[in-house]
């Protein structure tokens, strides 16, 4: 079964600071990775969707790396604001349509 | 993007009473879409795999009797919570792939379900 982790867990940095969210995954058999952004009581933004093919995707101040063979992503934050304060949560597809969703990295931009 | 939308967005039963929860795709067909479950604190974990004109695929753990999934229409799935108990408050979440090629998953905005 696919596992899914996140880490940190949690992260608070002040307003400006450039940041790093990590993703990792048991199973490298993936069809795509994708980020999302939670807010509190909210439903799930698409932020990135990486295909298994490709090494990276940006938008914005948002930039999400795949390395399938590790079994790893990363989501980088460019000059964070406190609007970009929300769960960030990566999902990644196996054959068929079903996402497995990681843990989660709850995130806090002080202003 | 397309548009999921979820309805109702917040609803509260007494014990033992059914919830029907709708899930729609507004401006694209879904032959497939997916229920999730989300406690606090917590991700996401799939429920189920709802097939338009076909029978759901429930994830192991999963209780087929008591989250019925119907699949009537290429735009809409209900998922029925039968006999609610308050250990099944939760936010419940469905997706549908979209968009070319149907890569990608879009969120309907989720029901908050609070059993007393």
């Amino acid at each position: 079964k696919q596992e899914v982790t996140q880490i940190p867990a949690a992260l608070s940095v002040p307003e400006g600071e450039n940041l790093v969210l990590n993703c990792s995954f048991t199973d490298s058999a993936i069809y795509n990775l994708q980020w999302f952004r939670q807010d509190p009581g909210k439903g799930l933004t698409s932020l990135l969707l990486i295909q298994s093919s490709q090494r990276e995707q940006t938008s914005g101040r948002l930039n999400a790396s795949l390395d399938k063979s590790s079994g790893r992503s990363t989501l980088y934050i460019a000059a964070s604001q406190p609007g970009d304060s929300a769960t960030y949560l990566c999902a990644v597809r196996r054959t068929g349509n079903q996402f497995y969703f990681g843990t989660g990295t709850s995130l806090t931009v002080i202003p | 993007g397309a548009v999921v939308s979820q309805h109702p967005s917040w609803v509260i039963c007494k014990s033992g009473t059914s919830v029907k929860i709708e899930c729609r795709s507004l401006d694209f067909q879904a032959t497939t879409m997916f229920w999730y479950r989300q406690f606090p604190k917590q991700s996401l974990m799939l429920m189920a795999t709802s097939n338009e004109g076909s029978k759901a695929t429930y994830e192991q753990g999963v209780e087929k009797d008591k989250f019925l999934i119907n699949h009537a229409s290429l735009t809409l799935s209900t998922l029925t919570v039968t006999s609610a108990h308050p250990e099944d408050s939760s936010f419940y979440i469905c997706s549908a792939p979209a968009g070319e090629g149907r890569y990608e998953q879009f969120f309907g905005p989720g029901t908050r379900l609070t059993v007393l």
